[in-house]
Parts: C-alpha cells; structure tokens; sequence
C-alpha cells in the first residue's frame, strides 16, 4: 500500500541542537510529501511539501526536508532546535488520496 | 477569511444514536477530506472527494458516511455512534494541481467526539 512511515514515536532533544526527524514512504512513483506540525490540541500546519524538483526543500521556522529516492526518506531537519518547537510532527504523502504517518512527538529540554 | 470551518467542536453522542459532522471551505478548494486523530495513532484517512460529485475510501471507511453536497461542504455521517468512534475529527480541503495532485492541505479546527 503507498503510505508513509514515521519510525520514531518520541524524539528528546537538547535547546540549541540540531534535530533529524526521519520519515520513509512507499509510492510506485515519485509521490508528492508534507510535513505538518500540530502544537497541543491545535490543528495542523504545512511546514513544507515537496513534489518535484531541488530534493532539499525549505519550509518555514527554519525548517529542512531532504528527499532521498534512493532511500525511500523525506527528513525533516532542523540545525537548532528552540523550546517553542515542542509539538507533534506529521508525514504526510500522496497524490490525491493523501495519508499520514503515526507522527513523532519532540520534546525540547532545556 | 474563515478556510475550513468545520460543526459542531464537541459532541457526546450515546451508543447507537447518529449524527452528521459539517464542514465547508471558502477556499474554492476541488478536493476535501474527512480524518480521525487518536493518540499514536496519527490521522487516519476516513474518506476524500478529489471533486465535487466524486467521493472515495479511505484507511477506515466502516461505520461513516459522506456526502459532498456541493464544491463547498462535505459532510460525515455516523449512523449507529459506537464507543470506538471516539475520536477527534479533522476536516481539510486542498487545490488540486494542474497536473493532478493535491497541494497543501487546510484544515480545519476539529470536533471532538464521544461515544458513551
């Protein structure tokens, strides 16, 4: 089935380290991905897509995605991490029937 | 500008009862989604309209309805409400591009459902 996987549950990372959130995908062809954020018991917000093109893609809040065709990978990097990033993030992908991943919950310590 | 406005925000509904979760966007927008969130478990695809007069299954389809009434509202029907329905329900609508994919999806606030 084309989906995306989000292999970590829970990251911890240190306030002012960098921040690696890992997403794979299964598509036939190359699928056109999402990353989201979703602060408690908020909605969801685009941090960048990708859907062709220059694989390192810049979204918002200094936010990072590399594609990766070769493995299968869309991560999310960030090169310092702030408090204020503490929240849920999301991989998403597909082309009109779009599917999320289980999500990554970072926690920022100070 | 309102985006996706989705009724009502809360909901307590007893085992077996129905009721329709509404939604519309503003955004003129060809494509909306109906999407369940629960803790670990991510959003989880219900249904989509990739166009107005078009509706498909998504990830867990069983137990809902849908309805796109028109290119502005689509609308999720529980029938006979079951405790496992408890859920927080997003609704999103996105552009289809020129070349056939979705763009960004908007979403809406959600409404909280519970099933006693």
């Amino acid at each position: 089935a084309q989906s995306v996987t989000q292999p970590d549950i829970h990251i911890t990372v240190s306030e002012g380290a960098s921040l690696e959130l890992r997403c794979n995908y299964s598509y036939g062809a190359t699928p056109y991905l999402f990353w989201y954020v979703q602060s408690p018991g908020q909605g969801l917000q685009l941090l960048l897509k990708y859907f062709s093109g220059d694989t390192l893609v810049q979204g918002i809040k200094g936010f990072e995605a590399e594609f990766k065709r070769s493995q299968s990978s869309f991560n999310l990097r960030k090169p310092s991490v702030h408090w204020s990033d503490a929240a849920e993030y999301f991989c998403a992908g597909g082309y009109q029937k779009v599917t999320f991943g289980t999500g990554t919950k970072l926690q920022v310590i100070p | 500008n309102a985006g996706v406005t989705q009724t009502p925000k809360f909901q307590v509904l007893k085992t077996g009862q129905s009721m329709t979760l509404q939604c519309a966007q503003d955004m003129n927008h060809n494509s909306m989604y109906w999407y369940q969130q629960d803790p670990g478990m991510g959003l989880r695809l219900i249904y989509y309209s990739a166009s107005e007069g078009t509706t498909d299954k998504g990830e867990v389809p069983n137990g809902y309805n849908v309805s796109r009434l028109n290119k502005r509202e689509f609308s999720l029907r529980l029938e006979s409400a079951a405790p496992s329905q408890t859920s927080v329900y997003f609704c999103a609508s996105s552009q289809t591009l020129r070349t056939g994919p979705t763009g960004e999806l908007f979403f809406g606030e959600g409404s909280r459902l519970t099933v006693l």
